[in-house]
């Protein structure tokens, strides 16, 4: 496909449970981004691969969420022993290298905790 | 802490008039200022972006304005189109840094 594909793009969980999260970036994009969107809100930061390096993961909020990206390609988020708190919209982007590239975003994936 | 804001939740204008978005910042670190439009169920996608050492950038009907002495920045769309409704967020990033920081979105509705 042309774009970011990201899935399972719902995903409804029960408190206590693990979910992973999967995203597929645009061929050959060097970079790879993670977000978290709570309702209402602007996205936020999570993580951030460059290949497989994670480079920056300082938006993680908690040991509960671990991202990798093991190939340089696709990637996964997880998010162990998930609470309700955790309900948000994930999204993924990818850019080529360059600082002024554009990122460009998956559709995201829909997580609801109960 | 937010560090950019967009303190207008919403907006609504009529079609073929001129709709401004506004932003504002409180890191002087950041070098490097985007908007992205957003519909729903989709992920955001690029608009336009500017660089701090410009203070215009045009593309099309879409123009941002940076005021770095303000720490603000707007986009016009002009003239508006009914395919102009949507969130609009605006990004900044740090030098040296890779991630976005984002505002939380204004809506904008262009009436036909």
């Amino acid at each position: 496909g042309a774009g970011v594909s990201q899935s399972p793009r719902y995903k409804v969980a029960k408190r206590g449970q693990d979910v992973a999260l999967r995203c597929d970036p645009i061929s050959g994009h060097v970079s790879l981004f993670w977000y978290q969107q709570a309702l209402g809100q602007g996205p936020e930061f999570l993580t951030y691969f460059q290949n497989e390096a994670q480079l920056d993961k300082s938006g993680l909020p908690s040991d509960r969420f671990f991202a990798e990206r093991p190939e340089g390609s696709v990637s996964t988020l997880k998010i162990q022993r998930t609470q309700q708190e955790d309900s948000a919209v994930y999204l993924c982007a990818s850019s080529s290298s360059g600082r002024y590239n554009e990122q460009f975003f998956g559709p995201g994936t829909r997580l609801t905790v109960l | 802490d937010q560090q950019v804001k967009q303190n207008s939740p919403s907006l609504s204008v009529q079609e073929g008039r001129i709709s401004i978005l506004n932003c504002d910042y409180t890191n002087s670190m950041f070098d490097y200022f985007l908007w992205y439009k957003k519909y729903p169920a989709e992920g955001p996608t690029f608009l336009i972006s500017i660089s701090s050492i410009k203070d215009k950038n045009e593309d099309g009907r879409f123009t941002v304005f940076l005021n770095k002495s303000a720490k603000h920045l707007s986009l016009h769309i002009v003239p508006s189109q009914p395919g102009d409704s949507a969130v609009y967020f605006c990004a900044a990033k740090e030098g040296g840094s890779e991630k976005l920081v984002f505002g939380k979105g204004t809506k904008l509705t262009v009436n036909p």
